[in-house]
Formats: structure tokens, sequence, C-alpha cells
């Protein structure tokens, strides 16, 4: 079972949607989690921070649930530039992160 | 400016031909990576290193090595590469803090091996 998993989609949506992303890891002794943004053929780049007690960006608000282990990513009033592949990225004790597939996002008019 | 710069960016190469892809950070980073990036695979770990002299191997090592003689690079040595070493590869840099440490990318060099 790959340690870090992300339903591949692509979740297609008309702008102004709300979509949201999960994301599950197996290692429960994982400490640290991160969503990544990546636009095509470019490099990732941080989006935001998981922390557990949830954290809002603007349009963008992550959550962590320990207890499932599972984070989620949830975006509101999509935009065209919202358009990109979202990853998980989760930190185990020693710093090795652990990356996802990856979630592709496409919003279309 | 605070980046991660590889070389080349893009390469055609021929089977067997030893090639090096630099990577060099600029921001005193200890923790250095390489991946390597596929269709429907998505980011996969080549080699790893926490400090200088220290490197291990990620999830895909067979066919590269890599040397961390200095804190600020980090290459990726291909002795003998074959056509299934094409693909997108990417180097990151962190400090190492766990809870943290944000990972940094380079653009990414795209290898063709004919």
């Amino acid at each position: 079972r790959k340690e870090v998993e992300q339903d591949p989609g692509p979740f297609n949506v008309p702008e102004g949607a709300t979509v949201a992303f999960n994301c599950t890891y197996s290692n429960s002794a994982s400490q640290s989690f991160f969503w990544y943004r990546q636009d095509c053929r470019k490099e990732p780049k941080l989006l935001m921070s998981v922390y557990s007690s949830g954290n809002e960006d603007g349009r963008f608000t992550a959550q962590l649930n320990r207890a499932s282990q599972y984070i989620s990513l949830l975006i509101r009033d999509s935009k065209l530039s919202d358009s990109a592949t979202y990853l998980c990225v989760v930190n185990g004790g020693s710093y090795i992160p652990t990356f996802g597939r990856g979630t592709s996002l496409i919003v279309h008019p | 400016e605070a980046q991660v710069t590889q070389n080349p960016r893009y390469l055609i190469t021929v089977t067997g031909k030893k090639l090096t892809v630099t990577c060099s950070q600029n921001m005193n980073h200890e923790y250095m990576s390489w991946y390597r990036q596929d269709p429907g695979l998505g980011l996969r770990q080549i080699y790893y290193s926490m400090n200088v002299e220290v490197t291990d191997k990620g999830d895909v090592p067979e066919g590269y090595k890599v040397s961390r003689k200095e804190k600020r690079n980090f290459p990726l040595i291909l002795e003998s590469p074959s056509p299934n070493q094409t693909s997108l590869y990417f180097c990151a840099s962190s400090s190492g803090e766990t809870n943290t440490g944000e990972l940094f990318f380079g653009e990414g060099s795209r290898l063709t091996v004919l």
C-alpha cells in the first residue's frame, strides 16, 4: 500500500465552484503535512502547510484528521488559474517527505 | 534570491553516454533530494542527502549515483543512461526541519535517452 494516496482525478469544475480533495496517509507517526501545487511541466511549489487546528488562506482551507489519517484541501470560488495538480506531502519523524501522486484540477469557464 | 538551480534544463543523449545533472542551492539547506516524474507515477525519489557526505537511496535509485561533497551541490550522475531513464528530473532542498521545512524545487531537467 502506498504511504500517501490521492484520488488522481481529474476534477473538472466550472468557475466559481467549490471543490475538495482528500489525501490519506498510512504512517501514524507522521508529523507534518503540506499541500503543493504543480503547474504543467513546472516545479512543485508550496501552497500551504496543514496544521492540526486547520488553516485558511484566502479561498483555500486545509484540514488534518489524525484519527482517520487524512488531510483535505478545500478551494472555494474556483478560478481558471487554479487549474493545476495538487500534491499532498507528508513528513515522517525524520525529515523524509513522502509525496502523493497528485490530484488534477481543471477549472473551466 | 533564494533558489535551486539545475543544469541542463533539457538534454537529449544516447544510451550509454555518461551524463551529470548538476544541482545547486544558495539557502544553506542541509537536506537535498532528487526526484523523477513520469506520467501517472507522480514524483518518485531517487536519492537524498541529509547533510554533507551523507546520502541515501530513495525509492528508485537503480542506474543513478549522487555525491554530496559540499553543502550547496548535489549532482545526479547517470553512468550508463538507458531509455527507461527518459524522464523529468527535479532537484529539491530544504532546511530539514520536520515541521516547517518547505521543499524548494529546481525548474526541472527534461532528459531524453535514445
